[in-house]
């Protein structure tokens, strides 16, 4: 079974800090996906990564950079969080080609104060 | 962009009861995927379905896409508490291998 890992369940953090959320997959997969879910609004792609140092963005980046220094590992950062970032964020990873589809980590709760 | 209608937003039904679950792309569907979420947790991957009119099942779960009308379904036969919980469909949009479009939702609630 594909294996995705993201770091923290649960954060709290005040306005203005560093934020890192970390995630780990296990597949040597090349894509690799950040998503935020909120109600209402659904799961939208914040950036996602095709290779190693490659990165593009998704449908809402400002506000957020990503790191991909290894294969297997993808940080979102938040430079300085704000209250509106409070969210439910999910790791993806997978391609969709050949019958295959995309896994997601177990997500993590961020809470912005 | 594509976009991801489904419908009902939320549902509630006895247990026992069959229920369906629609997903409408406003774009031709190349790629229509079904997920399910326990609520405060990751998408569990259900289904994957790509040729018009192809119909796929797992235990009581039975999904179709109709291609013509870029529409998918979901049915649930004989629901139990165990199938509660969020429904997602996703679309690959064609062109790229690598991103999925998201519905909002359907939220399942089956009442013992």
């Amino acid at each position: 079974d594909v294996k995705v890992t993201q770091s923290s369940r649960y954060l709290v953090k005040r306005t203005g800090e560093k934020v890192f959320l970390e995630c780990v997959q296990d597949m040597d997969h090349e894509n690799m996906f950040w998503y935020r879910q909120d109600p209402g609004l659904g799961l939208r792609l914040i950036y996602f990564s095709y290779d190693v140092k490659m990165k593009e963005k998704g449908d809402i980046p400002e506000g957020y950079s990503v790191s991909r220094e290894k294969k297997e590992r993808f940080s979102l950062i938040l430079e300085s969080a704000s209250t509106n970032q409070t969210s439910m964020y999910l790791c993806a990873t997978g391609v969709l080609s050949s019958g295959n589809t995309i896994y997601f980590g177990e997500g993590s709760w961020l809470t912005v104060v | 962009s594509q976009e991801l209608e489904q419908s009902p937003q939320s549902l509630i039904v006895q247990e026992g009861k069959n229920l369906t679950i629609n997903c409408t792309s406003s774009k031709t569907l190349y790629g229509l995927y079904w997920y399910k979420q326990k609520y405060g947790e990751g998408l569990i991957f259900l289904m994957m379905l790509q040729k018009g009119g192809e119909e796929k099942s797992h235990e009581k779960i039975t999904a179709k896409l109709d291609e013509k009308k870029q529409q998918s379904s979901l049915h649930i036969t004989a629901s139990q508490p165990s199938h509660a919980g969020i429904y997602l469909c996703g679309a690959d949009g064609g062109g790229s291998n690598y991103k999925l479009t998201f519905g909002k939702g359907t939220l399942l609630t089956v009442n013992p």
